[in-house]
């Protein structure tokens, strides 16, 4: 079974603070996404990444930057937190290289870090 | 217009009954297509996903519609557990969600 692991359930910071949200998964698997999700919008794409050292912004990328220095781990980096960016952070991984057989493979989630900015 | 459209609901429904909705997608160049369950402040978990030719996976059943660009979920025999809220995900290379249909099975 494909195990992602967020650090943290759940976070407190303060306005102005850099907080990085950390994710981990097992399945060597090359694709990683980073989510937030909010009431009424649903999830949203910040970044992902379809291999080591590559990034892609998604949807919704301002205020937010993302490492990917090995391929398990990929890091969500707020550089100067915001109360606009308090949500539910969702990571995923999917697995294959994103063309062929595996481009129509699911994602799987991390059970989310709910951060909340003050 | 939005690229993956649900109705939110609220569906509420006695259990035994047989619910059933949509989601709309606007990219016709669409590859995939994915329901995911989700509970009320748990992660999505993987549902089904969506072939061509339709699936079911016991009471789920799971259509997909590319002339109208639509994919339905229909649970039949509703259980209390099936309770939750259920996100319709499309693949275009970039996999987009939609704001989910909630579903409340009542006893």
């Amino acid at each position: 079974d494909v195990k992602v692991t967020q650090s943290s359930r759940y976070l407190v910071k303060r306005t102005g603070e850099k907080v990085f949200l950390e994710c981990v998964q097992d399945m060597d698997h090359e694709n990683m996404f980073w989510y937030r999700q909010d009431p009424g919008l649903g999830l949203r794409l910040i970044y992902f990444s379809y291999d080591v050292k590559m990034k892609e912004k998604g949807d919704i990328p301002e205020g937010y930057s993302v490492s990917r220095e090995k391929k398990e781990r990929f890091s969500l980096i707020l550089e100067s937190a915001s109360t606009n960016q308090t949500s539910m952070y969702l990571c995923a991984s999917k697995g294959g290289p994103g063309t062929g057989v595996f481009f129509n493979s699911p994602l799987h989630f991390g059970n989310g870090t709910r951060l909340t900015v003050t | 217009r939005k690229e993956v459209e649900q109705d939110p609901g609220p569906f509420n429904v006695p259990e035994g009954a047989t619910v059933a909705f949509n989601c709309t997608y606007s990219n016709s160049a669409s590859q995939s297509f994915f329901w995911y369950r989700q509970d009320c402040r748990k992660e999505p978990k993987l549902l089904m996903s969506v072939y061509s030719s339709g699936n079911e996976d016991g009471r789920f059943t799971a259509q997909l519609n590319r002339a109208s660009q639509y994919i339905s979920l229909l649970i039949r025999d509703s259980k209390l557990s099936d309770s939750a809220t259920y996100l319709c995900v499309v693949n275009d290379y970039k996999l987009s969600f939609g704001a989910g249909t909630t579903v409340t099975v009542r006893a």
